[in-house]
């Protein structure tokens, strides 16, 4: 089985712009959420999407915003770059059965902002 | 109050020897998970293991085991025969049943020759 792919892998972009990242999870996986990691912040829980509904969100401002589709991609979007964005941006996603459930990272989109 | 608490930032360890990191974690949920994750020096985060809060046994995946005592809330990672790859960090992170995973701030491992 294929795993969680993300793209693009890396981004530079400058202040004021907005990005959108893209996942696609593991094929079966119905659940997909999203961290910021960065060096002072460590890991940090953006949301979660399941069914292509948004079920848990992390306390980030509302220019973080994301959306599934109906075959479990997800895509997050910032808008208004700022420069404490850069970061390294992390999509995992899990089968959801509850809480036994393993989550399962993709690479990374490393984005830095000018 | 913090979900997971990881009291070591930085450990090191001699080849081959055994390693033990810290992982305690804060619930009332009688259903949860516990994981540890590996982040080499490339980002991508590495699932090792899983232990459930209704399993009886300590869960084990190879040279990796986790010490799993439920009534003081700590879910620690064994790591045996420790090798040069296994020189990353280290997340250990909790899921309540249908809410968000929680993760902890991480160990940095240093495996020295």
């Amino acid at each position: 089985k294929a795993g969680v792919t993300q793209t693009p892998r890396y981004l530079i972009k400058t202040r004021g712009q907005q990005v959108t990242l893209s996942c696609s999870p593991i094929s079966g996986h119905r659940s997909v959420s999203w961290y910021q990691q960065t060096p002072g912040q460590g890991l940090q829980f953006l949301f979660e999407y399941f069914s292509e509904t948004q079920r848990n969100k992390g306390n980030f401002p509302g220019r973080f915003s994301g959306r599934q589709f109906s075959n479990s991609r997800s895509e997050m979007n910032v808008s208004t770059l700022e420069l404490g964005d850069s970061a390294l941006y992390l999509c995992a996603s899990s089968l959801d059965r509850g809480g036994g459930d393993t989550q399962y990272f993709g690479p990374g989109t490393r984005l830095t902002v000018l | 109050a913090q979900k997971i608490t990881q009291t070591q930032p930085g450990m090191f360890v001699q080849e081959k020897e055994a390693v033990t990191l810290d992982c305690t974690y804060d619930t009332s949920d009688p259903s949860y998970g516990l994981f540890w994750y590996k982040q080499p020096s490339s980002g991508e985060m590495i699932f090792l293991i899983y232990q459930g809060s209704y399993d009886q046994q300590n869960a084990t995946e190879g040279r990796y085991s986790l010490n799993f005592q439920k009534a003081r809330k700590s879910a620690n990672l064994v790591i045996s025969a420790s090798q040069l790859g296994d020189s990353a960090m280290y997340f250990c992170a909790m899921r309540e049943y249908g809410n968000q995973f929680y993760f902890g701030t991480g160990t940095s491992l240093t495996v020295i020759p």
